[in-house]
């Protein structure tokens, strides 16, 4: 089955820095990857996705990268705010899987003011 | 437009004792997905239901089912409660099975089981 790895476990940067998380998928097969977080107390939040046939999305301070050959894709976030603290999940499906995700394992985001 | 929602909340219970979880989708949504967070294991998928089927299942014993009903609702239980089940159980909801930009899955709060 599929795998994600997600690194790192820990990011702390002062605010206004920008931050990188990276993930590998090994399932040749996946197609679509979304990023979710999630904050204290609450369930994951979808704040982008990318499907297997786009290299970059961007929206506002967030961009996805997605490098299908190296199977890996990578979130990042520019001008880093306080309110951007919080637990990051990779993930990736196929289209036969239905609304199966696979999650990487989460990276804790610590914005310092 | 309420999100998802699940209850209890919270729940306490002892080994070998059953429970089950609930969770209401957006309105409209059809698909509902459980997955369990823990943090040694992080989050796994459990099961998906949609139009009341059961269309994918996880690594997960037979002791964890579900089952959704014709308002696309879902309950998910677990029997023979044991240590390790102490998680946080999550529902997702989407218009239909499958991921895509235009099939967001919105998750609950969460249900915080706690196994004595």
């Amino acid at each position: 089955g599929e795998n994600v790895e997600q690194h790192p476990s820990t990011l702390s940067v002062q605010e206004g820095d920008s931050a990188v998380i990276k993930c590998t998928y090994s399932d040749s097969a996946s197609n679509y990857f979304p990023w979710y977080k999630q904050e204290l107390g609450k369930g994951p939040q979808l704040i982008i996705d990318i499907r297997s046939n786009v290299g970059e999305k961007k929206d506002q301070r967030i961009a996805v990268t997605l490098n299908k050959t190296a199977k890996h894709f990578s979130l990042h976030i520019t001008e880093t705010q306080p309110e951007d603290s919080a637990v990051y999940f990779c993930a990736a499906s196929r289209e036969t899987s239905g609304s199966r995700l696979t999650f990487g394992e989460g990276t804790q985001l610590t914005v310092n003011p | 437009k309420a999100g998802v929602t699940q209850t209890p909340r919270y729940l306490i219970k002892t080994r070998g004792q059953q429970v089950t979880l609930s969770c209401s989708p957006i309105s409209g949504h059809r698909s509902v997905s459980w997955y369990q967070q823990t943090p040694g294991q992080g989050l796994q998928f459990l099961f998906e239901y949609f139009s009341e089927t059961q269309r994918n299942k996880g690594n997960f014993p037979g002791r964890f089912s579900g089952r959704q009903f014709s308002n696309s609702r879902s309950e998910m239980n677990v029997s023979t409660l044991e240590l390790g089940d102490s998680a946080l159980y999550l529902c997702a909801s989407s218009l239909l099975p499958g991921g895509a930009s235009y099939n967001e899955q919105f998750f609950g709060p969460g249900t915080r089981l706690t196994v004595l």
